[in-house]
């Protein structure tokens, strides 16, 4: 079991709402990622760090930002959510073996 | 394009019962390939993870096989249990990227009925 921990797991929140996801894992690993799923369809990397004040844009194109203050510390924020914001986002990180460890993810629903 | 398949797309198979799950790419070059159970509402999870010169792996009742000429991989589940309904998605990593790049399938959801 890996510790990689998210919080919220689950919110509801309204359109214009300012809201930030907190990732943290005790692993040390330098990579972490954030990903977007939406119900039945693969995984997309919307944001990933190589270690601290390293942050980069993924594939899929996000209104979302990240920062990367603490080796531990990944959180990701919407400065105003809107309805096409609702999915699934996962937080992940990687130490030097090839293997990505995700956390268990927040379900975002914007009303 | 750099792309993974999976087939089917959703699976229904009766307890104790073994099954097939089917992934093919065209990621290149090719780097790794891994098998991730994903239960609902939680993160995936590794259960196996194989490289170019490797071509099959087993996780207790895991088995999952990669043909590195066709670009495809299967994962076999033997005598299902009830925890296995979930999904089981596969991921393929191209080899030089200090990223760690990972192309993602969408799935197989599987479902074990008693």
């Amino acid at each position: 079991e890996a510790d990689i921990y998210q919080t919220p797991r689950y919110l509801v929140i309204g359109t214009g709402k300012k809201i930030t996801l907190e990732c943290s894992q005790t692993m040390g690993h330098d990579k972490m990622y954030w990903y977007q799923q939406d119900p039945g369809m693969e995984l997309h990397l919307i944001h990933y760090s190589y270690g601290v004040n390293s942050t980069e844009k993924g594939d899929l194109s996000s209104e979302s930002t990240v920062s990367r203050i603490r080796t531990e510390h990944f959180p990701l924020t919407l400065e105003s959510a809107r309805p096409s914001h609702t999915s699934q986002y996962l937080c992940a990180s990687r130490g030097t073996a090839e293997t990505q460890y995700f956390g268990p993810g927040t379900r975002l629903l914007v009303l | 394009k750099n792309q993974v398949e999976q087939s089917p797309q959703s699976l229904i198979i009766l307890e104790g019962k073994n099954c097939t799950l089917q992934c093919n790419y065209t990621v290149s070059p090719f780097s790794n390939l891994r098998w991730y159970k994903q239960d609902t509402g939680r993160g995936p999870v590794s259960l196996t993870i194989m490289t170019f010169s490797e071509n099959t792996k087993s996780n207790g009742r895991y088995t999952a096989t990669l043909d590195a000429d066709t670009k495809q991989s299967s994962l076999h589940i033997t005598a299902s249990q009830l925890s296995d309904s979930a999904s089981y998605i596969c991921v393929v990593s191209d080899r030089g990227s200090t990223l760690g790049r990972l192309y993602f399938g969408r799935g197989t959801q599987l479902t074990v009925w008693p």
